[in-house]
C-alpha cells in the first residue's frame, strides 16, 4: 500500500464526458505532482503544485485542468479528452518541491478514452 | 536538451547473481539521483536516492554515483525473481522546481 491514494483506480469515459481524478496524501508533504505514463514509457510530468500553488505546467492541453483545494488533496479535471489521452495517470508527492526531494507515487488511475 | 539514458534491456541475470543497472546523464548541473522500480501494470516505487559521489547501500541495493563521469548505477546483490521489473533512473537538476528527468528504464529479468 502506498501513502498517496488515488481514485478511481480505473476510469473509462467517452470523449464528451467530464470526470475528475483525485489524489490524497497525509504525509504533510507540500509538493504534489501529476504525471502521465504511456505503456513502456517513463512518466511524463504534467503539473507541479508547491504549497497549493501551481508552479509548473508542462504545456499541457487545456482539456486537463488541475486543482489543489488544500495541502492534502490534488484533483485533475478532465473534459473532452481524446483517445490518445488513454494512459496511466500518476499522482506523486514530496516534502517540498526541489531537485533533492524524493517523490512518492500513488498507485495511479488507468484511464481509457472511448 | 537535458537527457538521461539507460539501456532498455531486457537485462537477464540468473537468480543469486548481481544485477548492474546503469544510467548516464547529460547535465553537469544535476544534483540528485533516484532509482525507481516499476512492476508491470503498477506505479513506480522509490528504492534508492543518492546525492554525493560514492556508494550508498540499503540492504541488497547499492547506488553508485560518479559526477565526473556523469553516471549513476544500481547494483542488486543476490538477485531474486521478485526483482524482475523495470528500473527507472531519474535525475533532479538545480532550480528546476522539482522536475525530474526520467530515463527510458531498464527491464530486468531474474531467471530462477
Amino acid at each position: 500500500d502506498t501513502e498517496v491514494t488515488q481514485t478511481p483506480k480505473h476510469l473509462v469515459m467517452g470523449m464528451t464526458n467530464k470526470k475528475s481524478l483525485k489524489c490524497e496524501q497525509h504525509m504533510g508533504h507540500r509538493a504534489m505532482y501529476w504525471y502521465k505514463q504511456k505503456a513502456k514509457k517513463p512518466p511524463e510530468l504534467m503539473f507541479v503544485y508547491s504549497y497549493e500553488k501551481l508552479s509548473i505546467n508542462e504545456s499541457v492541453p487545456s482539456r486537463f485542468s488541475p486543482e489543489c483545494p488544500n495541502s492534502s488533496l490534488l484533483n485533475l479535471h478532465l473534459h473532452a479528452l481524446q483517445p490518445e489521452d488513454s494512459a496511466l495517470y500518476l499522482c506523486a508527492s514530496s516534502q517540498k518541491s526541489g531537485e533533492d526531494q524524493p517523490q512518492h507515487f500513488g498507485d495511479g488511475t488507468r484511464l481509457s478514452i472511448l | 536538451q537535458k537527457e538521461v539514458e539507460q539501456n532498455s534491456g531486457p537485462l537477464s541475470v540468473p537468480e543469486g547473481a548481481i544485477a548492474s543497472l546503469n544510467c548516464t546523464y547529460s547535465d553537469r548541473g544535476s544534483q540528485s539521483f533516484f532509482w525507481y522500480r516499476q512492476y508491470s501494470g503498477k506505479s513506480p516505487e522509490l528504492i534508492m536516492f543518492i546525492y554525493s559521489n560514492g556508494d550508498k547501500e540499503d540492504g541488497r541495493f547499492t547506488a553508485q554515483l560518479n559526477k565526473a563521469s556523469q553516471y549513476v548505477s544500481l547494483l542488486i546483490r543476490d538477485s531474486q525473481p521478485s526483482d524482475s521489473a523495470t528500473y527507472l533512473c531519474a535525475v533532479g537538476t538545480y532550480n528546476q522546481g522539482g522536475k525530474l528527468i526520467f530515463g527510458q528504464g531498464t527491464e530486468l529479468s531474474v531467471k530462477p
